[in-house]
């Protein structure tokens, strides 16, 4: 298993601005996801992040606005840039452990004002 | 194109079962996921399938059928506790795709 935490675990911010989201694991992983929850929704891939690699976007993110830094296999960012009111979400990051098991963290809650 | 089709909400009454239903149709497989998630928690694994056949972990079970594209997600002896949204996910070539999530209500 793995332990996950993510900083900050909520945050109102205005728009235009930017915020970055930091996620530690308790333990060593080579894969970490970024997703976005949007209310009722369920789970949307931003990117992957893989330590020594440029993250790789799903379709409908760009690196300008959700930059990722991955320095090593237990930290990750993911910063969400010139904020609007449609990036109000939650935003997880998750690992994969063993192949079979992804973790979550307990995700940031972004309120764009 | 990758699609992962699950029943929005369903209801159930305590001390029943209930079997909560997943299509999928995506390029590669490398397993099939179930997660529970609570209202305003992040969502927490349940179970995985790899091959075809029923895996069983407690009041839990889930079926995989690949051939058809198809598993299924049983809860047994339900609680209120089991109040919560349970996604279903396809671990495709090097990315995890999810389904829209079932809501599920128990009921007293």
């Amino acid at each position: 298993s793995a332990v996950i935490s993510q900083k900050p675990s909520r945050d109102i911010c205005q728009r235009g601005t930017s915020l970055t989201i930091q996620c530690q694991v308790d333990s060593q992983v080579t894969m970490m996801f970024w997703y976005r929850q949007q209310p009722g929704q369920s789970l949307t891939l931003i990117a992957t992040a893989n330590q020594g690699s440029e993250a790789t976007y799903e379709s409908g993110f760009v690196i300008d606005k959700f930059p990722i830094s991955r320095p090593n296999l237990t930290f990750s960012t993911l910063t969400v840039s010139n904020m609007s009111p449609e990036d109000s979400s939650i935003y997880l990051c998750s690992v994969e452990v063993t192949g079979d098991e992804q973790y979550f963290g307990p995700g940031t809650r972004l309120t764009v004002t | 194109g990758q699609n992962i089709d699950q029943p929005t909400e369903m209801t159930a009454t305590e001390g029943a079962i209930v079997q909560i239903n997943c299509t999928y149709q995506t390029s590669g497989f490398n397993g099939l996921f179930w997660y529970q998630q609570h209202a305003g928690e992040a969502p927490t694994f349940l179970s995985y399938n790899v091959l075809d056949g029923l895996e069983e972990k407690g009041r839990f079970s889930s079926f995989l059928s690949r051939s058809k594209g198809y598993s299924y997600l049983l809860l047994k002896e339900l609680q209120m506790k089991d109040s919560a949204s349970y996604l279903c996910a396809v671990k495709g070539t090097y990315k995890y795709i999810f389904g829209t999530g079932t809501r599920l209500k128990v009921l007293a």
